[in-house]
């Protein structure tokens, strides 16, 4: 069974600082790896995937990730955090191939990004 | 390009009454998703739909929760009767699947259910 682990319930940071949320995962196969953000009362928002191809990702906002498949690890970072950043964090996989796809999440991290 | 569609946005009911959820995808997007999500924990898929047949509803109680995607567009959500461990929020995605999709999923704003 597919599984993804987020280790920090939450994560502080000082604004202007770089920021790290950790994921680690677990599928058969070669996955497909996302990253959605929760503001307050909102759905998901997606904010980036990987698929295939370099190692580092970047999306929206000025994020970027890093995909480690020795590690199964898809760490979310940016390089200067700001206030408007902090919100809660998912990291999903699925399966690259095989029939039917599902898409599983981790538990979330919440971000403070201190001012 | 309007989003996904989810009402009520807030519901407060009593235990063992039912409640209904509604959703309207993103036009075109031919797979539907029912998540759970229980204060603080990540979402938990409930069910999915291709266009108007179910592809996974192993996570659903099916004693008490019930979907339906009629005509392969909108959904909806029953629970009934509730309990107090359904007090949620409960979002609606919509995606492309196809072969060429790498399948990001579209949030609704969520249906925050409370039961007393």
């Amino acid at each position: 069974a597919q599984s993804v682990a987020q280790p920090e319930d939450q994560v502080n940071v000082a604004e202007g600082n770089p920021l790290t949320v950790k994921c680690t995962y677990s599928v058969s196969g070669n996955p497909y790896l996302f990253w959605y953000v929760q503001y307050p009362n909102r759905g998901l928002q997606f904010l980036l995937k990987y698929i295939t191809g370099d190692n580092l990702v970047k999306g929206s906002y000025g994020f970027e990730a890093e995909f480690n498949k020795s590690q199964t690890s898809f760490h979310l970072k940016k390089p200067s955090a700001l206030v408007s950043d902090s919100a809660l964090y998912f990291c999903a996989v699925r399966p690259l191939s095989g029939g039917y796809q599902k898409v599983t999440f981790g538990t979330g991290t919440k971000l403070q990004v201190i001012p | 390009e309007a989003g996904v569609a989810q009402s009520p946005r807030y519901k407060i009911i009593e235990k063992r009454q039912s409640v209904a959820f509604w959703c309207n995808p993103i036009s075109g997007h031919a797979t539907l998703y029912w998540y759970q999500q229980i204060l603080g924990q990540g979402p938990k898929l409930l069910i999915q739909f291709q266009n108007n047949g179910v592809v996974d509803d192993s996570q659903l109680p099916k004693d008490r929760f019930s979907a339906e995607r009629l005509k392969g567009v909108d959904s909806t959500l029953k629970i009934q009767p509730a309990k107090l461990e359904d007090s949620a929020v409960y979002l609606c995605a919509s995606s492309h699947w196809d072969r060429g999709d790498t399948g990001e999923l579209f949030f609704g704003e969520g249906s925050r259910l409370t039961v007393l």
